[in-house]
């Protein structure tokens, strides 16, 4: 168990909606990371916060947005869902601010588009 | 469960034998690298990762290896076990942005 918490495990949306995903790191971590993995792109970095404040965006649509909030947990909001964007979504933590040191990751929130 | 990559290479080792699992990564610039293991419906499980300024680092049955002049890393698993079947990825650290950059992932299976 790596410590992250991800919820809901499975979502079953239709397209045009908006869901959120959320995110509570492990205990003391500051860093929250959200990738994306899909069968033929592998994981993607989507956006990084650290204690509350936005640090790296990577290949995030502008449909999508995170905010990491005080209490450090961290949502991840999908808007007018694409089939496209049918993926598994996967929160990560870590103590510091750069990724160079071991990235904890949760088991994911599976988002199915249909 | 769940797959993760249905088009990802495919290493089939023996159980009991060494699996080696290979990784070019593409900066130069890079001054960290990891590797994840993945089994299906979980996340990626961190297994060992070196920096730049090594070239060999062991962990409990993995090793792994670093070779900067051909920008190329390998995980050596000892006495393969069925337990360690599942989809491996590198990644490094590029520098830019301070983000992970992580490789398309190889699905290692453990014969029996």
């Amino acid at each position: 168990d790596s410590g992250v918490t991800q919820t809901p495990k499975h979502l079953i949306t239709a397209t045009g909606q908006r869901v959120t995903l959320r995110c509570s790191p492990r205990s003391g971590d500051l860093s929250v990371y959200w990738y994306q993995q899909s069968l033929d792109q592998g994981l993607q970095f989507l956006i990084h916060y650290y204690n509350g404040e936005e640090r790296a965006k990577g290949n995030i649509l502008e449909r999508f947005s995170a905010q990491q909030f005080p209490d450090l947990h961290s949502e991840l909001n999908l808007s007018s869902l694409e089939l496209g964007d049918s993926a598994l979504y996967f929160c990560a933590s870590s103590p510091w601010d750069r990724q160079n040191s071991p990235l904890h990751f949760g088991n994911g929130t599976r988002l199915t588009v249909t | 469960g769940e797959s993760v990559g249905l088009h990802l290479p495919t290493l089939s080792v023996q159980e009991g034998d060494n699996s080696i699992i290979n990784c070019a990564y593409s900066n130069s610039a890079s001054d960290y690298f990891i590797w994840y293991k993945q089994e299906s419906g979980k996340g990626p499980q961190f297994i060992i990762d070196i920096r730049s300024n090594m070239d060999k680092r062991q962990g409990q049955r993995v090793t792994v290896l670093l070779n900067k002049t051909v920008k190329h890393l390998s995980l050596q698993i000892a006495a393969t076990q069925p337990g360690d079947s599942a989809v491996y990825f590198c990644a490094e650290n590029t520098g830019a942005n301070s983000k992970l950059t992580f490789g398309k992932g190889i699905t290692l299976s453990v014969r029996p």
